[in-house]
């Protein structure tokens, strides 16, 4: 069955300290996977891609995220937190045609003065 | 550039009654998308289309209609209003292969 599975509904870390959100997918989804962000009462922004070119995906405002073939995981990572940070993240597989995307179910991550 | 347009921006309906949501994209995508977003369940699919004409079923259907007339715009249609139905609606538009773009949302609430 198609999934993407994001591990922690929410994440809490200070200011300044390394950000992780997890996300595992089935591998159907390779080779196109997504993060995106949304601010509260926002629409959806795309942080990064990954399409079979490098592993290591940097997206924008500091995020990056590592393709893993072997452990099916596209972890994002930022070395340090922003309060603006603060937002719902949503891990994204594509397959194309009437699958669509389909969506995790969310990372609320809290940034912590 | 506008991008994919979604109107309008805010809803309230009384059940029973119905209501198009319109989408326009002005990338030249053949690909449309309208998903919802429920609390703790992330974005799912409702309805696709492939291209001008043709549209499939997505993973909730139910209680929705699609219209596709040509390549820019894709309706959601609601021909009668449940509480259940209340959500946020997302129309996103994608060329193959790559990210999804996104209208900024329908935020629906049935009383």
């Amino acid at each position: 069955a198609q999934s993407v599975t994001q591990l922690d509904s929410h994440v809490s870390v200070s200011e300044g300290t390394p950000v992780l959100l997890r996300c595992n997918y089935s591998s159907s989804y390779s080779p196109s996977l997504f993060w995106y962000v949304q601010h509260p009462n926002k629409g959806l922004q795309l942080l990064l891609k990954y399409t079979s070119a490098a592993t290591l995906v940097k997206g924008i405002n500091g995020f990056e995220a590592e393709f893993k073939k072997s452990e099916t995981s596209f972890h994002l990572t930022k070395p340090s937190a922003h309060m603006s940070d603060a937002a719902e993240y949503f891990c994204v597989g594509h397959r194309g045609g009437a699958d669509g995307l389909t969506f995790g179910k969310g990372t609320h991550l809290i940034i912590q003065p | 550039n506008a991008g994919v347009t979604q109107t309008p921006k805010f809803q309230v309906l009384k059940t029973g009654q119905s209501m198009t949501l319109q989408c326009a994209q002005d990338m030249n995508h053949n690909s449309m998308y309208w998903y919802r977003q429920d609390p703790g369940m992330g974005l799912r699919l409702i309805y696709y289309s492939a291209s001008e004409g043709t549209t499939d079923k997505g993973e909730v259907p139910n209680g929705y209609n699609v219209s596709r007339l040509n390549k820019r715009e894709f309706s959601l249609r609601l021909e009668s209003a449940a509480p259940s139905q209340t959500s946020v609606y997302f129309c996103a538009s994608n060329p193959p292969n790559t990210e999804a773009f996104f209208g900024q949302g329908t935020r629906l609430t049935v009383v």
